[in-house]
């Protein structure tokens, strides 16, 4: 299995609140995702790192904030938690050498309930 | 607009029979095409990937790419009930990867 882990596994939390989640990985890969997924919607990006400190938007990044200070850890900021935010997420990982053949592993998932 | 889509079944086969799972996508720059299996409250996990036209087999499990059509199959055979999963087709046209909603396969014992 891929080295990944994220952190907390579960976490509820009240309207309002900030929450940081945390993705981990020991595989020194250089990309780095995190995707919500909800029923009926399936896996949707909401933001990704190509390297330490680079950063770019998915389509649902409204709401999220995210910073890569080393390469092995990846965290997600939701600044002020909303209802519409519950949801599963996952971060992801893929090697990132080009030529169209990578490959992306996924961590254990956070459930995340706003309350 | 990179979209990938599924039939999101639910798709149910005996024990022993052959599943088959479709995908097509509308990006036609994408190149690589994965199939991931995702049981009930756990994280997606690769089970195949394919890059060229034509058949790629591993086991009981064969991906299918046609890129002129841009469909994507993936054939399950001798389909067991630990196969009830759900089955995500992804594409990589570039760094980004694009999911499909998935389809719920049931294998009736």
């Amino acid at each position: 299995d891929a080295g990944i882990t994220q952190s907390p596994r579960h976490k509820v939390t009240e309207t309002g609140t900030p929450v940081t989640l945390r993705c981990h990985q020991t595989e020194n890969h250089r990309y780095m995702y995190w995707y919500r997924q909800d029923p009926g919607h399936g896996l949707r990006l909401i933001h990704y790192s190509y390297g330490v400190k680079d950063t770019d938007k998915g389509e649902v990044s409204d709401g999220y904030s995210v910073s890569r200070s080393k390469t092995e850890d990846f965290l997600l900021t939701l600044e002020s938690a909303t209802s519409s935010q519950t949801s599963v997420y996952f971060c992801a990982i893929s090697e990132g050498k080009g030529g169209g053949t990578d490959t992306q592993y996924f961590g254990p998932g956070t459930r995340l309930t706003v309350l | 607009q990179k979209e990938v889509e599924q039939n999101s079944g639910p798709l149910s086969v005996p024990e022993g029979a052959i599943a088959s799972l479709n995908c097509t996508y509308s990006d036609r720059v994408s190149q690589s095409f994965f199939w991931y299996r995702q049981y009930s409250g756990k994280s997606p996990e690769l089970i195949m990937s394919i890059y060229s036209n034509g058949d790629k087999e591993d086991g009981r499990f064969t991906a299918q790419l046609n890129k002129a059509s841009q469909y994507v199959s993936l054939l399950i055979r001798d389909s067991q009930p630990s196969d009830s999963a759900t089955y995500l087709c992804a594409v990589n046209p570039s760094n980004q990867f694009y999911f499909g909603t998935g389809t719920s396969l049931t294998v009736i014992p």
